[in-house]
């Protein structure tokens, strides 16, 4: 069964500092791969995706993410935080061509002065 | 465009009570989703359309139902509201799955808030 795994529940950071956060994925073919943000009260939205190609994709509000097939995993990084990405930060996989999607448990982003 | 749009934005019902959901958008998308996000969950899927008069379960269907009779609308219905129901409701759209077969961008709604007492 497919499964998207986000082990970091809640992530500290100081404003200015670089941010990493971890996905992994289990899914048995070619994955389609989405980060998506979630501020307080709102709905999600997405940040990046990736399909195929370049395996380091480039996002809104300057993240990146990086697609390593042989870890299984789709890390979303941003080399300098605001105070403004405190959100919630959700992965998905895209499981099936119904469009369906199976999302991680988010990671919560707390950024301080 | 308005893109994704949901009433109400909150709402309080009483346990046995029943309620819509409602779910709109103006993008022509086929595919429609409704999820649930419950805290340190993530999101569920509830049930989703691939187009006007097509529907299928989700992950989390009980206790729910769904109907869609345009392109546009893809009203949830809460019969028999219970404790467990409350929630955080999402709904999504997305125009097809991707190019190659895969999934495609999904955009979301605000979302409805919705305790049951």
């Amino acid at each position: 069964a497919q499964s998207v795994t986000q082990p970091d529940i809640h992530i500290t950071v100081s404003e200015g500092a670089s941010l990493e956060l971890r996905c992994n994925y289990s899914y048995g073919a070619t994955p389609y791969l989405f980060w998506y943000v979630q501020s307080p009260g709102q709905g999600l939205q997405l940040l990046l995706k990736y399909f195929s190609g370049d395996t380091l994709v480039q996002g809104i509000k300057g993240f990146e993410a990086e697609f390593k097939r042989s870890q299984s995993s789709f890390n979303l990084r941003k080399p300098s935080v605001h105070w403004s990405d405190a959100a919630e930060y959700f992965c998905a996989v895209g499981t099936d061509s119904w469009g369906k999607f199976q999302f991680g448990a988010g990671t919560q982003v707390v950024v301080t002065p | 465009n308005a893109g994704v749009t949901q009433t109400p934005k909150f709402r309080i019902l009483k346990i046995g009570q029943s309620m819509t959901l409602q779910c709109a958008q103006d993008m022509n998308h086929n595919y429609m989703y409704w999820y649930r996000q419950d805290p340190g969950m993530g999101l569920k899927l509830i049930y989703y359309s691939v187009g006007a008069g097509i529907t299928d379960k989700g992950e989390v269907p009980n206790g729910y139902n769904v109907s869609r009779s345009t392109t546009e609308d893809f009203p949830l219905r809460l019969e028999l509201a219970a404790p467990s129901q409350t929630s955080v409701y999402f709904c999504a759209s997305s125009y097809s799955p991707g190019t190659s077969g895969g999934a495609d961008t999904q955009y979301f709604g605000p979302g409805t808030r919705l305790t049951v007492l």
